[in-house]
């Protein structure tokens, strides 16, 4: 059972322009909310998180956008920049339980 | 350089054998977790250890076995490999309980 789903494998953005990566949830105890950015032969570093009691989360060009009783969120980077090109995974999680459950990941590429 | 060591990278074996891998946590850090990526899958929680102590369990199949030392380093033990047991395994550390986690490199299992 996929509680995490990125429903895009891959996603291509001219360099410059707005990226929007999507994720959606079925957990409803799920209340805080990660997106993590991995490139090749590294492994996933943390990038911006949202909880569940707010419905943005801005960190300079990145943005995630929580909708609560749609179960989706959403990371918007703008502008894009060929640096990040990479997959991006979302994951959620409960407080007071650390298990992070991640989605598939969504590969962004920034075409110059 | 996230500060979290695996070792080996890449490891190669036959079905059947047994292997261990090999995870040093930042400095600092209590809180080691081991994720299991197979092939266009996104990061299955396996185990987390908090300072010697088993905290939390994902899907870990009997197969597998992990534990935390007291100088907090952290391995992973497969046993009677399967095919399907190929896959890159990443250890991750934390000092919060916040999901924000520094992930190694991770090890890449092949087995044959």
């Amino acid at each position: 059972d996929q509680q995490v789903k990125q429903n895009s494998p891959s996603l291509s953005v001219q360099e410059g322009r707005i990226s929007i990566l999507n994720c959606d949830y079925t957990n409803s105890m799920f209340d805080y909310f990660l997106w993590y950015k991995k490139y090749p032969a590294e492994g996933p570093t943390f990038l911006i998180s949202i909880s569940s009691i707010k419905d943005k989360n801005e960190d300079g060009r990145f943005t995630v956008f929580l909708n609560k009783s749609a179960k989706h969120l959403s990371l918007h980077i703008v502008p894009s920049q060929p640096g990040d090109s990479a997959v991006y995974f979302c994951a959620a999680m409960s407080f007071g339980n650390e298990k992070l459950t991640f989605g598939t990941g969504t590969r962004l590429t920034i075409i110059p | 350089d996230s500060g979290v060591t695996q070792t080996p990278k890449h490891l190669i074996t036959a079905t059947g054998q047994r292997v261990t891998l090999r995870c040093s946590p930042r400095s600092g850090d209590l809180s080691v977790y081991w994720y299991q990526q197979s092939l266009d899958q996104g990061l299955q929680f396996l185990i987390q250890y908090y300072n010697g102590e088993e905290r939390a369990k994902g899907n870990i199949l009997e197969r597998f076995s992990a534990q935390q030392f007291p100088d907090l380093h952290s391995e992973l033990n497969l046993s009677s490999l399967e095919l399907g047991d190929s896959a890159l395994y990443f250890c991750a550390s934390s000092v919060a309980s916040n999901g924000e986690l520094f992930f190694g490199e991770g090890s890449r299992l092949t087995v044959l």
